[in-house]
C-alpha cells in the first residue's frame, strides 16, 4: 500500500489506550469542522463533525472538542484498536457562499500497537 | 453500500503526455468534487460540480487541467500535458447537496506517477 505522510506528525499508542489527535485551524470564519480517517490506499472516510456553535460532540468511541478562542480542534478516540491505525485529517469549511468547500489540515499518523 | 467509483486506480505516464481520470459518484448525489492529494498532505479541492455546472474551479490549473460532467452524473478530469509535479493521488468525492454539512463520500483515488 501507499505511504501517506512521510513528514506528518505521528502518534503511537498501545491497544486499549485513549488517543488524542490535535488540529489547529487558521480561518476564524470557519463554522463547520470535520475529522476524516484515511487508511493506506483508500480515500478519506468521514468520522465525526461539529458546528461552530458547539464545543463538544460525541460519537461511537470518538469525541470532537472545539475551542474557537484558540482555533483548536481535537479528536479523542477511546479504547484505541489496531484498526484505528491510519492518517487522520481535520477539515474546515467557512460555509456561506463557499458551498461545501473543505480545507484540509496537515494530518496525523496514528499507529496502534497490539 | 453505495460507493464512489474511480478508474484507473493507478496510472504511470510520461511528462508531456495526456492523461484522464474517471469518476462515477453515488447515485443521486448532485455534487461532485475532484481533489488532489500530494504525498504527505491533505486533499486540496480542484473543482466542484453542482449537477453539470462548475461552482468552484478556483484552484484548477486551467492551462493544463480540464474537468467535465456533461450529464450531471459521471465526470472526467484531464491533464494535458502532464508535468512531473502532477504526480499525486487524485480523489473524487460526492455528496447529496453542496452545503458544508452534506457529507462527502470519497472514492479510492487514482494514483498518478509522471516520469
Amino acid at each position: 500500500g501507499e505511504s501517506v505522510g512521510l513528514h506528518l506528525p505521528t502518534l503511537s499508542v498501545q491497544e486499549g489506550d485513549n488517543s488524542i489527535i490535535n488540529c489547529a485551524y487558521s480561518n476564524s470564519a470557519s463554522d463547520y469542522f470535520i475529522w476524516y480517517k484515511q487508511e493506506s490506499g483508500k480515500g478519506p472516510q468521514f468520522i465525526i463533525d461539529i458546528r461552530s456553535n458547539m464545543d463538544k460532540r460525541q460519537g461511537q468511541r470518538v469525541t470532537v472538542l472545539l475551542n474557537k478562542t484558540v482555533k483548536h480542534l481535537s479528536l479523542q478516540i477511546a479504547a484505541t484498536q489496531p484498526g484505528d491505525s491510519a492518517v487522520y485529517f481535520c477539515a474546515e469549511s467557512a460555509g456561506g457562499t463557499s458551498y461545501g468547500k473543505l480545507t484540509f489540515g496537515q494530518g496525523t499518523i496514528l499507529t496502534v500497537h497490539p | 453500500e453505495a460507493e464512489v467509483a474511480q478508474s484507473p486506480r493507478y496510472k504511470i505516464t510520461e511528462k508531456s503526455q495526456a492523461v484522464a481520470f474517471w469518476c462515477d459518484p453515488i447515485s443521486g448525489h448532485a455534487t461532485l468534487y475532484w481533489y488532489r492529494q500530494i504525498l504527505g498532505q491533505g486533499p486540496e479541492l480542484l473543482v466542484q460540480f453542482q449537477d453539470e455546472s462548475v461552482v468552484d474551479d478556483s484552484q484548477l490549473p486551467k492551462d493544463r487541467f480540464s474537468a467535465e460532467r456533461l450529464k450531471g452524473v459521471d465526470s472526467t478530469l484531464k491533464i494535458q500535458p502532464a508535468e512531473l509535479g502532477d504526480s499525486a493521488m487524485y480523489l473524487c468525492a460526492s455528496s447529496l447537496g453542496g452545503l458544508p454539512a452534506d457529507e462527502q463520500y470519497f472514492g479510492p483515488g487514482t494514483r498518478l506517477t509522471v516520469t
